[in-house]
């Protein structure tokens, strides 16, 4: 089953925080976020595994609560270079495979 | 450089033909995967591999069909039985099954 992201869309002014929310109604082995921008591949962002290991960008972070199997990303100090649509994938852990939801799009504004 | 390369980029299918999106990496990775994604809409899985001569159907792999016949290659077949294949095709490959996704730049496949 597909994870529900929210907000659908944000829109911030440079300098700005926001925090993408992605949750499961299944138990979750690891969560991976990709942004997107119009036309283009998505990109790695951040990998984070159960037990707590992170793997992904510096000036990214996120957190992984496995209780309530959801995650946030938390995009600080916000950059025009951050918009896009971000999309979380979420991996159960039994075939390996990721389950993406449908995206947050967000517009930083100058 | 290495990575993901797909092409075409733009593919146009006519009523009942068969057309086939190509995809090849050179990052030796075991693992590679198909999407599709539609306007405004997720990625959504048809199939993927974990290791050379064996593939899984996703979540939508009807009207398609894959083969991997060389570690590098994952070409995807849109078969006649799509019948609304206009998309987006998003190639992509990970070291193994489970870790971080490389993505190929697309192939928007339209219907004349």
């Amino acid at each position: 089953q597909q994870p529900v992201q929210s907000p659908q869309a944000v829109i911030l002014r440079e300098g700005e925080d926001a925090v993408i929310n992605c949750s499961s109604s299944k138990a979750l082995y690891s969560v991976h976020w990709y942004r997107q921008k119009h036309g283009e591949a998505p990109v790695f962002l951040m990998i984070l595994l159960k037990g707590g290991e992170q793997k992904g960008h510096e000036k990214i972070s996120a957190s992984f609560n496995e209780k309530k199997q959801q995650s946030s990303l938390y995009l600080t100090a916000s950059q025009l270079s951050y918009s896009g649509t971000y999309f979380c994938g979420t991996d159960s852990g039994s075939a390996r495979q990721l389950t993406f939801g449908s995206g947050t799009q967000l517009t930083v504004l100058p | 450089d290495g990575g993901i390369t797909q092409s075409p980029k733009y593919l146009f299918r006519k009523e009942g033909q068969n057309v086939t999106l190509s995809c090849e990496q050179n990052l030796n990775h075991d693992a590679m995967y198909w999407y599709r994604q539609d306007p405004g809409q997720g990625l959504r899985l048809i199939y993927y591999s974990q290791i050379v001569n064996d593939f899984q159907k996703g979540d939508i792999a009807e009207g398609y069909s894959v083969s991997r016949e060389k570690k590098e290659s994952f070409p995807l077949t849109v078969t006649s039985a799509q019948k609304n294949p206009t998309a987006f095709y998003l190639c992509a490959s990970s070291v193994a099954a489970g870790d971080i996704q490389y993505f190929g730049a697309g192939t928007r496949l339209s219907v004349l």
